[in-house]
């Protein structure tokens, strides 16, 4: 079957850098995707790696290892704002369409 | 700047009742999707479309039913809701069929059925 595990929470001071893991099991694997969800909105669309290797935007970055069935989210120089649940993502499933971990919780503490 | 826009934002419903939540988007795009999201289930999908009356399901797909007779609008209906679906509802949009453009997802609407 289809399954992703991230961990449950994460907590991080500001300032620091915090990683958050991904790891999946599916058929026809395309790519890992990363969304951010803040309490109670809408979860906005982070990054897509299709490739092994890092992608950078800012001061979030994402990378995939398909060897290994991984990958994960950078979040560096944490702000408070960044607190939030992420949510990896991968093509899968029966219907071939967008399968969501069940998300990670990250707290950032001053 | 809403591309996307669910209604309603919030309801109570009795058990029994059919329930109609409504997605609407202003982006032309061909792919629609309904999602729910319970704590420690993250997002199940249970319906999409992939064009005007071409709809499939999804994981989660009992109990519901969607329809989309214009491309800026696609309609779930719960045909008699229970209190197992009590849930957070969002719709998402996307260009493609893949996921590396991202989904865009509305604000949720949050349904308990009592």
């Amino acid at each position: 079957g289809q399954s992703l595990e991230q961990p449950s929470e994460v907590t991080a001071v500001e300032g620091a850098i915090v990683q958050i893991n991904c790891t999946y099991q599916t058929s026809g694997f395309y790519g890992l995707s990363w969304y951010q969800q803040h309490d109670g909105g809408a979860p906005t669309f982070l990054s897509y790696n299709a490739l092994d290797g890092l992608e950078e935007t800012g001061r979030f970055s994402s990378f995939l290892s398909r060897s290994d069935s991984y990958g994960y989210l950078l979040l560096q120089e944490l702000q408070m704002k960044d607190s939030a649940s992420y949510f990896c993502a991968v093509y899968g499933g029966a219907t071939n369409k967008l399968i969501f971990g069940t998300g990670t919780l990250l707290a950032v503490q001053p | 700047d809403a591309g996307i826009t669910q209604s309603p934002r919030h309801k109570v419903t009795e058990t029994g009742t059919p329930v109609t939540l409504r997605c609407h988007q202003t982006e032309n795009h061909r792919y629609m999707y309904w999602y729910r999201q319970d704590p420690g289930h993250g997002l199940r999908l249970i319906h999409y479309s992939y064009g005007v009356k071409d709809t499939d399901k999804g994981e989660v797909s009992d109990g519901y039913s969607v329809s989309r007779s214009k491309t800026e609008d696609f309609l779930l209906t719960l045909e008699s809701a229970t209190s197992s679906q009590t849930s957070v509802y969002f719709c998402a949009i996307s260009e493609s069929s893949g996921q590396g453009d991202g989904y865009t997802f509305g604000s949720g609407t949050r349904l308990t059925v009592v």
